[in-house]
């Protein structure tokens, strides 16, 4: 079954410390990837998404990823996280006409 | 522009009730999906819309969940009637797709059951 994996459930880190968030698929061909992004209290965001094109997609937030077709992964970084980037994380996933799947998603917690 | 609504934002009921929740998409959005998703996971389709039809509903539990979206724009979703372990947040979202393709998915605030 095509299926979206992430790898940390908890990540705690300082501010200013650098962030990789994993996220893994299992779709083969054509696939597009998000990630989401769930502050404390709110709704669901989108981050950044990758259709095709280059690779390495910026998001919003100071937030990146990069798409490595030859490790099926798809990681979220940043490179000097905020106490306001404390959240859950989402990495999504399908191909064309399926459906969206969702990672278990990364709870993300930093320390002022 | 208004986001997706959804409401009741919390229901908490006793087991065997029935219960809905009701989406309202974004205006202009031809797909609308029904998502659950409990805690500590991350979201996980239920249903999904086209307009009026119904073309992803093989995770929707149908002995006693039901869902429809008449005129093609706001959605209720109903279980009854609720088990303990419906208790999770729904969630609706909407985007505006091409037949075959899947673009940016807009999610509401979520509706949290509790069923005691």
């Amino acid at each position: 079954a095509q299926s979206v994996s992430q790898h940390n459930h908890h990540v705690i880190l300082s501010e200013a410390a650098s962030l990789e968030l994993g996220c893994n698929y299992s779709y083969g061909g054509t696939v597009n990837l998000f990630w989401y992004v769930q502050y404390p209290g709110q709704h669901l965001q989108l981050l950044l998404k990758y259709f095709s094109g280059d690779p390495l997609v910026k998001g919003i937030k100071g937030f990146e990823a990069e798409f490595i077709k030859s490790k099926f992964s798809f990681n979220l970084r940043k490179p000097s996280v905020q106490w306001s980037d404390t959240a859950e994380y989402f990495c999504a996933g399908n191909n064309a006409g399926n459906m969206l799947t969702f990672g278990g998603g990364t709870r993300l917690m930093v320390k002022p | 522009e208004a986001g997706v609504v959804q409401s009741p934002r919390y229901k908490i009921i006793e087991k065997k009730q029935p219960v809905a929740f009701w989406c309202n998409p974004i205006s202009g959005h031809n797909t609308l999906y029904w998502y659950l998703q409990n805690l500590g996971q991350g979201p996980e389709l239920l249903i999904r819309y086209e307009n009026e039809e119904a073309v992803d509903d093989s995770q929707l539990p149908k002995d006693r969940f039901s869902a429809e979206r008449l005129k093609g724009v706001d959605s209720t979703l109903k279980i009854q009637p609720a088990e303990l372990g419906d208790s999770a947040v729904y969630l609706c979202a909407s985007s505006f797709v091409i037949t075959g393709g899947v673009g940016e998915l807009f999610f509401g605030e979520g509706s949290r059951l509790t069923v005691l």
